[in-house]
């Protein structure tokens, strides 16, 4: 079955930092792209950040950047997300999204049910 | 950056009711390089249209995308049950790149 499946949310301190997974299945993972997209509760989608299909380049929104690292591991078939000096406005559901290009500048085709991330003291 | 503005908020209709939602971009899109997607609850969000027009894998005929430059619109011809959910549009050829509308939510009158 092609899908993608999230895991690593928790609950987390202001300031803490975490580290999110994303295991794709049924698809050859390097031919796209990944993004991560999330949603704070309630709310809409927003973009992230990107990767290109062999990770040799990578982009982030404002709101993140400097603070999170996108990666990924052809040889796993995963994409991760490391977020530092983590924020109450970083609360969200966390999306992994696969680009339907090798350029993550792109419409998503694919995408998982999320990870919760809650940062709270 | 381009920032994709969606009306109406809300849109109340019955089955079987044609649903026009639209999408405007505060600059011209390039090369009508915007998508739409669907979200359920508790679920992900599923890729209807790219490209403006063109229908993802699967999509039934009843979704139609359509417009140019700051103009789009997704129409769902005869509404299903299974159609109200909240839809999204994106567009992906501008930078900053991946920026998405707030949201419609389409629910049953």
């Amino acid at each position: 079955e092609v899908q993608l499946v999230e895991s690593g949310g928790s609950v987390v301190r202001p300031g803490g930092s975490l580290r999110l997974s994303c295991a794709a299945s049924g698809f050859t993972f390097d031919d796209n792209a990944m993004s991560w997209v999330r949603q704070a509760p309630g709310k809409g989608l927003e973009w992230v950040s990107g990767i290109n299909w062999n990770g040799g380049n990578t982009d982030y929104a404002d709101s993140v950047k400097g603070r999170f690292t996108i990666s990924r591991d052809n040889a796993k078939n995963s994409l991760y997300l490391q977020m530092n000096s983590l924020r109450a406005e970083d609360t969200a559901l966390y999306h992994c999204a696969r680009a339907a290009s090798s350029d993550f500048y792109w419409y998503f085709d694919l995408w998982g049910r999320g990870t919760l991330v809650t940062v709270s003291s | 950056e381009i920032v994709l503005t969606q009306s109406p908020d809300i849109l109340s209709l019955s089955p079987g009711e044609r649903a026009t939602l639209s999408c405007r971009a505060s600059q011209s899109v390039s090369s009508s390089y915007l998508a739409w997607y669907q979200q359920k609850p508790g679920q992900a969000p599923r890729l209807l249209i790219y490209g403006a027009s063109s229908r993802a894998t699967g999509i039934p005929d009843r979704f139609s995308g359509s417009g140019s430059g700051t103009d789009f619109t997704l129409t769902i011809s005869r509404l299903e049950p299974e159609d109200f959910a909240v839809y999204y549009c994106q567009q992906y050829g501008s930078s900053p790149p991946n920026t998405f509308g707030q949201g419609t939510k389409l629910e049953i009158k």
